[in-house]
């Protein structure tokens, strides 16, 4: 079945760039999304992707898509304190309205 | 705009035991998906309906069931609770299938 990966932990300091991995099998995949978590919070969407997209870029937050080796990065420039939190890449698979999340990747900004 | 939201909050049942859960879905959307996220991991899909039938299911056994209403709010049902099934489970709407989803703040489920 389909399977997203991503880094566990990634820790930057404030105003730094954070970068976060996720890798993906699944090659109908239509859209690719960023979700942030927050402790006790439910899934917000950061940004999204088309899969015949290279780049997207949304104020601070910019994502690459490698679609040859399924690999979906997310950029965040001048990393905040109000960062701190657990970012999940999801994909939705073509003709399927199942949508695969990653184990999510908890980001901590140090000040 | 009401959000998508989601009740109870926290619930604690034994073994053997069964469960609802509910979801109101935000306005104008038909469309409600459930996911069940495990302590430490991504959300796992479980199924989605649209206009009132199951359309997309998860690899979860047949003891995971749902309902979705005219007004489109939906229930989770899970019968012979396991102490597996700790974990919170979140509703998302969309409007139609394949469009973004707006997840609720979720129901924290703890079997013992």
């Amino acid at each position: 079945g389909e399977d997203v990966e991503q880094s566990l932990f990634l820790s930057v300091r404030e105003g730094d760039s954070s970068v976060i991995n996720c890798t993906y099998t699944d090659s109908s995949s239509t859209y690719l999304y960023w979700y942030k978590q927050e402790p006790g919070a439910g899934l917000q969407l950061l940004t999204y992707i088309f899969s015949n997209m290279d780049m997207k870029q949304d104020q601070r937050l910019t994502v690459l898509l490698n679609k040859k080796d399924k690999h979906l990065s997310l950029r965040i420039a001048d990393t905040q304190t109000g960062d701190s939190a657990i970012y999940f890449c999801a994909d939705l698979e073509s003709g399927y309205q199942k949508v695969t999340f990653g184990t999510g990747t908890k980001l901590q900004v140090i000040p | 705009e009401t959000g998508v939201t989601q009740s109870p909050t926290h619930l604690i049942k034994t073994r053997g035991q069964q469960v609802t859960l509910r979801c109101s879905s935000q306005s104008g959307h038909n469309t409600v998906s459930w996911y069940q996220q495990a302590l430490g991991q991504g959300p796992q899909f479980i199924f989605q309906y649209y206009r009132e039938e199951e359309n997309g299911r998860g690899n979860f056994p047949p003891r995971f069931s749902g309902l979705q209403f005219p007004n489109y709010s939906s229930e989770l049902n899970v019968n012979a609770l396991e102490l597996d099934d700790s974990a919170l489970y979140l509703c998302a709407s969309s409007a139609g299938q394949g469009n973004e989803q707006f997840f609720g703040p979720g129901t924290r489920l703890t079997v013992l």
